[in-house]
């Protein structure tokens, strides 16, 4: 069964550095998404992004965030200058329909010291 | 999410049905009943979504009222690994907002 992976599983960093989470969506899905879950808080929508732009994002998205997709399958979350405020879980999510369900993968745990 | 409202936790005996109730009086007539869950430490699982009519899948089952004011899912013969998080979620999918927003949701633990 096709899945949404994400790499690293985890990543630890030092406030103010730069990072880049990594997400292979399933491979005919155009709708592509970023959430996080901080430790014991809701799940977040971050963005989403079809047709190689953005379609939506929340107000954490802010200028420190940014979402690319390099090539046919990858798809990507930067943040430029991470805070300690950062640390969570950071997962993506694909679907075929935008409407429809959406694929989780099994996310990133990022930790900002 | 303030649309739904769900209780906190729940728990459930091994192999019996799990019915987990949500409330949604402000539902509007094209948004939809979306359930997800989230197994510790996993990232969301989509389960089964309706916005009328009684809905089936290989998973769960979901029962909408007919005033469509609440719904409850049904897992007809729980596991342990059935143990989640699980999120009633309202929307409107030709709204132009392809995005669920996730509550607290109901903690349900399938016990032996």
């Amino acid at each position: 069964e096709p899945e949404v992976t994400q790499t690293p599983s985890h990543q630890v960093t030092q406030m103010g550095q730069e990072v880049i989470l990594r997400c292979v969506p399933i491979s005919n899905h155009l709708y592509f998404y970023w959430y996080r879950q901080i430790l014991g808080q809701k799940v977040e929508f971050l963005v989403s992004f079809y047709n190689n732009e953005i379609s939506e994002k929340s107000e954490i998205f802010d200028d420190q965030f940014s979402v690319e997709r390099p090539d046919g399958s990858n798809f990507t979350l930067k943040i430029r200058s991470t805070k300690l405020e950062d640390s969570a879980m950071y997962f993506c999510a694909s679907s075929d329909r935008g409407a429809d369900e959406q694929f989780f993968g099994p996310g990133t745990r990022l930790t900002v010291l | 999410d303030a649309k739904t409202t769900q209780p906190t936790s729940m728990d459930c005996a091994e192999g019996r049905a799990a019915n987990l109730p949500c409330n949604h009086s402000t539902i509007s007539g094209n948004e939809y009943v979306y359930w997800y869950r989230q197994i510790h430490s996993q990232g969301p699982q989509y389960i089964i979504h309706g916005l009328k009519n009684n809905e089936t899948n290989e998973m769960a089952s979901l029962i909408i009222t007919e005033d469509r004011k609440s719904s409850t899912l049904i897992l007809p013969h729980a596991t342990l690994r059935d143990t989640a998080v699980y999120y009633c979620i309202v929307r409107d999918p030709s709204g132009g907002s392809y995005i669920p927003t996730f509550g607290r949701g109901t903690s349900l633990i399938v016990h032996p």
